[in-house]
């Protein structure tokens, strides 16, 4: 993978609204993909991954993505946003066969939850 | 409970010190990683290591070094050559299955602070 882009830096959302947090990819090759969050002063925590079948990928706290090959995308849906879904969310990509699984990151997107 | 597990938490030094920073993984994950964090900017990779007493040059290795002696560790040595060490250094490690990687698993991080 070459790059990724993560469309917006920050995301403000009404508590129970839905979200989507926007990823684009580029790559000449076949790609893994992923979506991690980050909570303040905290590491990164597995969301979902992409890494062959159903373009339809369902991930821990009701997040769920779906990857568009045609549009190189990797969008994060969610129906119904709580208070504590905010964080920072970050999508990765990494080449099919890339030696040594090197994640390439987005720059991340700040979702703030409002009551 | 297996995990990774980075220490200290937090870490002060002045300028001109060389300064290590822990990172332990009791996963048996052949990879490790160590990437840093600044505000805005996403994860850059630093080093990246696919096996005991083998490891690679990321994205912003001057100013960095690591090394590998056993499996489970993989000490980031911040010197004083970075010109800008300030910042939150991740650690990761990940494993794979038949050559498919398995997700990057994340320390809680190191946040660094030289003055």
């Amino acid at each position: 993978a070459q790059s990724v882009t993560q469309l917006d830096s920050q995301v403000p959302v009404f508590e129970e609204a839905p979200v989507e947090l926007r990823c684009n990819y580029s790559s000449s090759v076949s790609v893994y993909l992923f979506w991690y969050v980050q909570y303040p002063n905290q590491g990164l925590q597995l969301l979902l991954k992409y890494l062959s079948g159903s373009t339809l990928v369902k991930g821990i706290n009701g997040f769920e993505a779906e990857f568009n090959k045609s549009q190189t995308s990797f969008h994060l849906r969610k129906p119904s946003v709580h208070i504590s879904d905010t964080a920072e969310y970050f999508c990765a990509v990494s080449d099919v066969g890339n030696q040594g699984g090197k994640l390439i990151f987005g720059q991340g997107t700040e979702l703030s939850v409002k009551p | 409970d297996g995990g990774i597990t980075q220490s200290p938490k937090y870490l002060f030094r002045k300028e001109g010190q060389n300064v290590t920073l822990s990172c332990e993984q009791n996963l048996n994950h052949d990879a490790m990683y160590w990437y840093r964090q600044d505000p805005g900017q996403g994860l850059r990779l630093i080093y990246y290591s696919q096996i005991v007493n083998d490891f690679q040059k990321g994205d912003i290795a001057e100013g960095y070094s690591v090394s590998r002696e056993k499996k489970e560790s993989f000490p980031l040595t911040v010197t004083s050559a970075q010109k800008n060490p300030t910042a939150f250094y991740l650690c990761a490690s990940s494993g794979d299955r038949d050559g498919i990687p398995y997700e990057q698993y994340f320390g809680p991080g190191t946040r660094l602070t030289v003055t």
